[in-house]
This record gives C-alpha cells, sequence and structure tokens, in this order.
C-alpha cells in the first residue's frame, strides 16, 4: 500500500522559512523507477507544481520560485523535505507532496495547510 | 511557459448522460521521449487530487472504464461517457512537457 503524509507548520508569519517533510511507504526512490514532487493550491485556485526529486538525486524547480526553494531525500528514511524561504501570504495554501511514476503523480498525500499572516 | 486552457469552466451533468471537457496547451505536447505528457485529475470536494489519465490516453489503475482521454498536440479531450453522482468534482488537465509544469484552471462538473 502506497501512503505519502505532509508535516508541517500551520501557521508562518511574513519572511520565515517553511519546512514540509513528506514521509511516504509502500514505494522506494533507491529503485529509481519513481520521484516525489510537491504541488500546492492556493485557496480555491489550480494546483502549482514546485518541485520534483528522483531517486538519483536529480532536482527540478518551478523557475519563478526556484531561488526560494530546496528540495532534499533522506532515503533511509523515506523522506523528502521541501524547503520554501521568505514566506509570504501569497504563499498560504495547501501544500500536497506526490508520488510520481510513468510520467504523472499518481499518488497524492492528504495535504497541509500553511497559512502565512502577521 | 506553457498555458493550458480549459473549456468548459463549469459543467452540469444529468446521471447516465455523457460529458466532455476540452483541454487545449499553447505548445505542442509531444515529448522527445515519443510519449504526450498530458494528465488529468480529479479533485473530488475536500480531497486530494486523484490521477485519472496519464500520457493523454491511458487510464490509471482503479480508474473506471467510463473515462476517456484522446487528442494529440495541442488539443486534448477528456470524456465521461456515462456520468455518476460520484463523478463531481474539479478536473484539471496538466503538462509535463516543459518546466515549469503546469496546470489548466480547473472545470467544475455538479450534477443536476
Amino acid at each position: 500500500q502506497i501512503t505519502l503524509k505532509e508535516s508541517g507548520p500551520t501557521l508562518m508569519k511574513p519572511t520565515q522559512t517553511l519546512t514540509l517533510t513528506c514521509s511516504f511507504s509502500g514505494f522506494s526512490l533507491a529503485t529509481g523507477r519513481a520521484a516525489v514532487g510537491w504541488i500546492r493550491q492556493p485557496p480555491g485556485k489550480a494546483p502549482e507544481c514546485l518541485a520534483v526529486i528522483y531517486g538519483n538525486d536529480d532536482k527540478l524547480y518551478s523557475p519563478s520560485l526556484k531561488n526560494r526553494l530546496t528540495i532534499t531525500q533522506d532515503t533511509s528514511k523515506n523522506q523528502v523535505v521541501l524547503t520554501m524561504t521568505n514566506m509570504d501570504p501569497a504563499d498560504t495554501a495547501v501544500y500536497y507532496c506526490a508520488r510520481r511514476q510513468s510520467a504523472a503523480f499518481d499518488y497524492w498525500g492528504q495535504g497541509a495547510l500553511v497559512t502565512v499572516s502577521s | 511557459d506553457i498555458v493550458m486552457t480549459q473549456s468548459p469552466l463549469s459543467l452540469s451533468v444529468t446521471p447516465g448522460e455523457p460529458a466532455s471537457i476540452s483541454c487545449r496547451s499553447s505548445q505542442d505536447l509531444m515529448h522527445s521521449n515519443g510519449y504526450i505528457h498530458l494528465d488529468w485529475y480529479l479533485q473530488k470536494p475536500g480531497q486530494s487530487p486523484q490521477l485519472l489519465i496519464y500520457l493523454a490516453s491511458n487510464r490509471a489503475s482503479g480508474v473506471p472504464e467510463r473515462f476517456s482521454g484522446s487528442g494529440s498536440g495541442t488539443d486534448f479531450t477528456l470524456k465521461i461517457s456515462r456520468v455518476e453522482a460520484e463523478d463531481v468534482g474539479v478536473y484539471y488537465c496538466f503538462q509535463s512537457r516543459q518546466i515549469p509544469w503546469t496546470f489548466g484552471q480547473g472545470t467544475k462538473v455538479e450534477i443536476e
């Protein structure tokens, strides 16, 4: 059974750094067949793909956010961590992690709402 | 950036009737690997998005046969042969042909 779960702060202040952890089970990045991505969805808006990390440690970032994002993996813990610097109220969203395999996000976490407010 | 444009933005359907959603991309989604990097996702109310169709026309595991995807180049279609009550939600097309990967704006499907 494949599961993913996001964890991290629910409330942040502007300029702070967000750290989100995706803990997953039922697959491994080490096999090279899968990747994990982070996708966010502001309230009432379409999702936005932020970053993806592959088993060989290749990383893809959204160009518009690249300067603020870092994605890393801990294969021993089956975790992927996303950090986003200089948080702004416009970054308020539900943040999802999802497995990417066969060129699609086939399993998603339940999502974590992050609110940025002073 | 590749812009994904869906139509219609909302759709009200009678159970048992067919439904169709269009997605147009601003650039050809054929990847150099020979595959079309276009997916369809459904986000049911209060839930995470779920994969319906990948690589334009492949039904994901567990997805009912009433869902089908077609298209090539820049024009794509998701069809539901007979809509059921559980199909309500927002449907998104998504391209991973070119970074940044982008979603359409979504099509909200309601049951009449």
